[in-house]
């Protein structure tokens, strides 16, 4: 059975500290995988990842791929009050549609 | 550009009604797709489709339909609502059936009673 999972479920830290977010995946016939930053409402794309080590940066923000294994983090530099939100990590899938598969979540609040 | 658009944004239904939830988009992306969130759960693909005329079935179809007469429009029928569908439901677009990018809608929340 294809699955996401992600680490921890919650986060709460202090502004300026830096933050790992992890997720893991068990997908056949893997095509990439992907970034979502949703705050209480729809999901909002931040990377997509499809080769391996290659790591994907946006100001403090910062993606990288492991194939082999099959895993992901998001770092998260110097946290502010506006990085409070729920992360969502999905994997997409080769096939005849676009399937994707979304983890539950990591809930991250940043405090003052 | 509006982007992807849905509605309502909120909905109060009764066990055995049937609505439809209203998705557009205004980029002329090929691929739509319907998902429920629903809490510990993540978001999970309901009904997909890759292009006018063309749907299929993701990981949870039961209880709903969808068509897809215009590239701009997928509609998500619930045929007879149930508490179980109570739930937020995300519209999603992206420019091609090979294009992982994807934009979500605002999202409706459902609630059957």
């Amino acid at each position: 059975e294809d699955k996401v999972v992600q680490s921890p479920l919650s986060l709460v830290v202090h502004e300026g500290d830096t933050v790992t977010l992890n997720c893991s995946y068990e997908v056949t016939n893997f095509r990439s995988l992907l970034w979502y930053k949703q705050e209480k409402k729809a999901p909002t794309f931040l990377f997509m990842l499809t080769s391996s080590g290659i790591e994907k940066k946006s100001g403090r923000l910062s993606s990288i791929l492991d194939k082999k294994e099959l895993s992901s983090i998001l770092n998260i530099t110097a946290t502010q009050t506006g990085d409070s939100a729920i992360y969502l990590c999905a994997v997409a899938r080769r096939g005849t549609g676009n399937q994707f598969y979304f983890g539950t979540g990591t809930s991250l609040t940043v405090i003052p | 550009n509006a982007g992807v658009t849905q509605t309502p944004k909120f909905q109060v239904l009764k066990t055995g009604q049937s609505m439809t939830l209203q998705c557009a988009q205004d980029m002329n992306h090929e691929y739509m797709s319907w998902y429920r969130q629903d809490p510990g759960m993540g978001l999970r693909l309901i009904h997909y489709s890759v292009g006018a005329g063309i749907t299929d079935q993701g990981e949870v179809p039961n209880g709903y339909n969808v068509s897809r007469s215009t590239t701009e429009d997928f509609p998500l029928r619930l045929l007879s609502a149930a508490p179980s569908q109570t739930s937020v439901y995300f519209c999603a677009s992206s420019y091609s059936r090979v294009s992982d990018t994807q934009y979500f809608g605002p999202g409706t929340r459902l609630t059957v009673l």
